[in-house]
Order: C-alpha cells, then sequence, then structure tokens
C-alpha cells in the first residue's frame, strides 16, 4: 500500500494569514503517461463528509475559493490557504488515487491563533 | 444533482453483523466505481473497498479480507457494505463514496468526487 503522510498533525494561523500543509507519499504517484499526479485534498468539518478541495494535485474543483491552492509532484505535495478564513477551520486530509486502494494522510487539524 | 444517500445508524452487539447501503440518483449508478471509507470517532479516513457497479466485480483491503463484503443492487440503484464479526474497534462512521471519472482516470483509480451523509454503527455489548 502507499502510505501517505501529512506534516503538521496541527496546524494553528492567525486570521488572513498563510496555512501550509504537506503530504509524502511512500511512493510516487506521478503517471509518467499522462504526466498526471494522483493526489487529492479534502476538507472535513464536525459531523460532516470529506469535501472535495484539490485533484491532480492542484486543480480546484469547482466552487472552492481561489485562496485553496495545491502544488507539488511525484512524492511531496503541498495544500496552501493563502488567507485563512474563520470557515476554513477544519481537518485536511490528502489521498492517493493511484492505486484504486485509496489511502489517506493521518489529517492537519487547522486551528485559528 | 448527484447524491448518494445512506441508511441510518445502527448499534449492533460484538460478533454481529452489518449491512449498509448507499442509494445513488443524479447519474449513471454503472458508470461509476463506489468505494466505501469507514472513519473511527477522532480518527482518519480508512479505505475499505470498492465495487464495480457495471460488473460486479470488487476489491478489499487486506485488513478486512474475509469480513467484508461489496455489493449492489442495480434494479434499485443501491450498492451495499455488509461486515461480519464486529468488533468494538469497528465502531465508526462508514461513508460510501463515488469514484469520478474525469479526464485521465477511471475505474476504481479516480478521486472521490461525491460522498454519502455517513451511517454511525456502534458496537457495544
Amino acid at each position: 500500500d502507499i502510505v501517505m503522510t501529512q506534516s503538521p498533525d496541527s496546524l494553528a494561523v492567525s486570521l488572513g494569514e498563510r496555512a501550509t500543509i504537506n503530504c509524502k507519499s511512500s511512493q510516487s504517484v506521478l503517471y509518467n503517461s499522462n504526466n498526471k499526479n494522483y493526489l487529492a485534498w479534502f476538507q472535513q468539518k464536525p459531523g460532516q463528509p470529506p469535501k472535495l478541495l484539490i485533484y491532480w494535485a492542484s486543480t480546484r474543483e469547482s466552487g472552492v475559493p481561489d485562496r485553496f491552492s495545491g502544488g507539488g509532484s511525484g512524492t511531496d505535495f503541498t495544500l496552501t490557504i493563502s488567507s485563512l478564513q474563520a470557515e476554513d477551520v477544519a481537518v485536511y486530509y490528502c489521498q492517493q488515487y493511484y492505486s484504486s486502494s485509496w489511502t489517506f494522510g493521518q489529517g492537519t487539524k487547522v486551528e485559528i491563533k | 444533482q448527484v447524491q448518494l444517500v445512506q441508511s441510518g445508524a445502527e448499534v449492533k452487539k460484538p460478533g454481529a453483523s452489518m449491512k449498509v447501503s448507499c442509494k445513488a440518483s443524479g447519474y449513471t449508478f454503472t458508470g461509476y466505481y463506489i468505494h466505501w471509507v469507514r472513519q473511527a470517532p477522532g480518527q482518519g479516513l480508512e479505505w475499505m473497498g470498492w465495487i464495480n457497479p457495471n460488473s460486479g466485480g470488487t476489491n478489499y483491503a487486506q485488513k478486512f479480507q474475509g469480513r467484508v463484503s461489496v455489493t449492489r443492487d442495480t434494479s434499485i440503484i443501491t450498492a451495499y457494505l455488509e461486515l461480519s464479526g464486529l468488533r468494538s474497534d469497528d465502531t465508526a462512521v462508514y461513508y460510501c463514496a463515488r469514484s469520478s471519472s474525469r479526464g485521465y482516470c477511471s475505474g476504481g483509480s479516480c478521486f472521490p468526487d461525491y460522498w454519502g451523509q455517513g451511517t454511525l454503527v456502534t458496537v457495544s455489548s
């Protein structure tokens, strides 16, 4: 299985400041044939299912604010919230779909400082 | 609009079995794989398995082999997750999720774009 490891486990950021979450996969999730990284990011708030934010490592899902951006390639990825808003308080997960046996990072809890 | 609506919360005794349903609407059921993911209280997301609703083919996480079964009934556009031999550590919210089919990915190897609302299964004596 591909192991996904996120850092940090939790993050406290002031309103309007930048938040950056890292995600590392145990093997590359880049498909050489199409040059696509099979990596997604999700936001989960209490009592709700995960919400898709980013796929192909950097493509924002429709309706997701542009303060959310994804980057990286191969085994190292980042999710950046450029200007943290109160409604962004949540747990964020990365996920690989390179294998149909999905695996998720352990989650990063984002709070307001 | 695409919706996945799951069955309601359950309480089970240790050793019993559970069966959670996931009814799809708003899209062609047989065109997208359905995955099952669970989340124990206060914990992260754990993938359990998928089904190809068209063929009925399945794939399960090694951890659950022998205890899990994912099935579907295309006549009522519903997928099911069954887990047997329940233990207290199976207490979790169980989610179904649709594997999207956008562009470069297909089958089970695509990101989930729609999720069910989740079903809490509590295992307690």
